[in-house]
């Protein structure tokens, strides 16, 4: 199938452990993103990257650290894990410029932080 | 000023109406405009994209587009219960990949 795929589905941690969330998107597509979802449903762009290149960087905290080994495959690793960072964690995709290409998401990953 | 503004709802219309959802946006340099539809505990899936002023159809959703108002709205006809949801304006701001979200309208149709 031709998609988005982010793992894990469900991540349950304690405060301060480390964890990692992997998005691979296999529909040719030259720009990756990181988007949260609070429990109030606001969708909110953390980082997106051009064919490997970082070129959208909200205000996020530096705990949070995007690696994008290829342009097919965007991973994000979170340290020091805080409740506040418990959310869902959508990794989406499109083709070129945001001009004319809508995202396609991932199923997102729900975090909960203990 | 929030960049892309939407009333939270929820709406609710019975069964067969016409739903209309509205959203604002800040930036007047923006050049595409979409919709999302967000089931609860489901990613957002794109309903509708529209680009230039006026209306777009698309089976039973048609988009309205004003830029000089700064406003984009969905309009669902003959809405179903399969309808309800949160429906998501999307817009990109500063002519970049950056596409910023509205709070979403959570849609509810009364059987």
């Amino acid at each position: 199938d031709t998609a988005v795929s982010q793992t894990p589905k469900y991540l349950v941690t304690q405060m301060g452990n480390d964890k990692s969330i992997k998005c691979e998107q296999n529909l040719g597509h030259d720009t990756m993103y990181w988007y949260k979802q609070d429990s109030k449903k606001f969708l909110k762009i953390m980082f997106s990257y051009n064919n490997k290149e970082l070129i959208i960087n909200e205000t996020v905290p530096n705990r949070f650290s995007p690696k994008s080994p290829d342009k097919a495959h965007l991973n994000l690793h979170i340290n020091s894990l805080e409740l506040g960072d418990s959310a869902v964690y959508f990794c989406a995709s499109s083709q070129a410029e945001q001009y004319n290409s809508p995202l396609h998401f991932g199923n997102g990953t729900r975090l909960t932080v203990t | 000023q929030k960049e892309v503004e939407q009333n939270s709802g929820p709406l609710s219309v019975p069964e067969g109406a016409i739903a209309s959802l509205n959203c604002t946006y800040s930036d007047r340099g923006s050049q595409s405009f979409f919709w999302y539809r967000q089931y609860s505990g489901k990613s957002p899936e794109l309903i509708m994209s529209i680009y230039s002023n006026g209306d777009k159809e698309d089976g039973r959703f048609t988009a309205q587009l004003n830029k000089a108002s700064q406003y984009v709205s969905l309009l669902i006809r003959d809405s179903q219960p399969s309808d309800s949801a949160t429906y998501l304006c999307a817009v990109p701001m500063d002519s970049s990949y950056k596409l910023i979200f509205g709070s979403g309208t959570r849609l509810l149709v009364r059987p």
